[in-house]
């Protein structure tokens, strides 16, 4: 069946580095990629809908200068996060669909000192 | 925007029993309602899902039912068993497979006790 990865599954950084987590549709072409974020014990929320080729749209409250989202093609979107603080640590997750599939990605856990 | 509100936040079950999750959404447009399973550090697993031209759907112990008038959906897990232990996220959509970004309840704790 189809699947989504995330690269890379965790990462630890210092505060103010940069961070690149990509996530890729390994045997679909995904028409749109979501970008939620989850803190522990708290549900999922989402920041920013990517589509291949066009800016990505971001939910109120999220800072697209902050969250940097490229959607270079139907199987690969990237989040950028600029400036990390400890404040930015989470459980970040991909969903990639195309028509009435989708899959989500096993997550990325960024923790920043 | 949409607003999904679940219950319980924590739900304790015996092995065997039946267990219920109740979720509320309030955007009537919203016609695409799944349900996920999240086990500790993994990615939600789609369980089942129901569109707003179905009020019951079943598969083997799960089962979830609509109310388009009182806008609420619930989850029955019928016999429960430990691997049933996880948190459950409902979730509303306007458009089916959720096209449209997914608006996710706050999850319900569920245990199993042997």
């Amino acid at each position: 069946g189809a699947v989504v990865s995330q690269h890379p599954s965790w990462v630890i950084c210092k505060s103010g580095t940069s961070v690149k987590i990509e996530c890729r549709s390994l045997d679909f072409q995904a028409t749109t990629m979501f970008w939620y974020r989850q803190f522990p014990k708290q549900s999922l929320m989402l920041m920013a809908t990517s589509n291949e080729g066009s800016k990505a749209t971001y939910e109120q409250g999220v800072e697209k200068d902050k969250f940097l989202i490229n959607h270079a093609s139907l199987t690969l979107s990237t989040l950028t996060v600029t400036s990390a603080h400890p404040e930015d640590s989470s459980f970040y997750i991909c969903r990639a669909i195309r028509a009435d599939t989708q899959y989500f990605g096993p997550g990325t856990r960024l923790t920043v000192l | 925007g949409e607003n999904v509100e679940q219950h319980p936040s924590t739900l304790s079950v015996q092995e065997g029993d039946s267990a219920v999750i109740k979720c509320t959404y309030s955007d009537s447009a919203s016609n695409y309602f799944p349900w996920y399973k999240q086990e500790l550090g993994k990615r939600p697993q789609l369980i089942i899902d129901i569109r707003s031209n179905v009020g019951e759907k079943k598969d083997q112990r799960i089962a979830v039912t609509l109310n388009k008038t009182a806008k609420h959906f619930s989850l029955h897990i019928t016999e429960t068993q430990p691997e049933d232990s996880a948190v459950y996220f409902c979730a509303a959509s306007r458009s089916g497979g959720g096209a449209d970004g997914l608006t996710f309840g706050k999850g319900t704790h569920l245990i199993i006790q042997p």
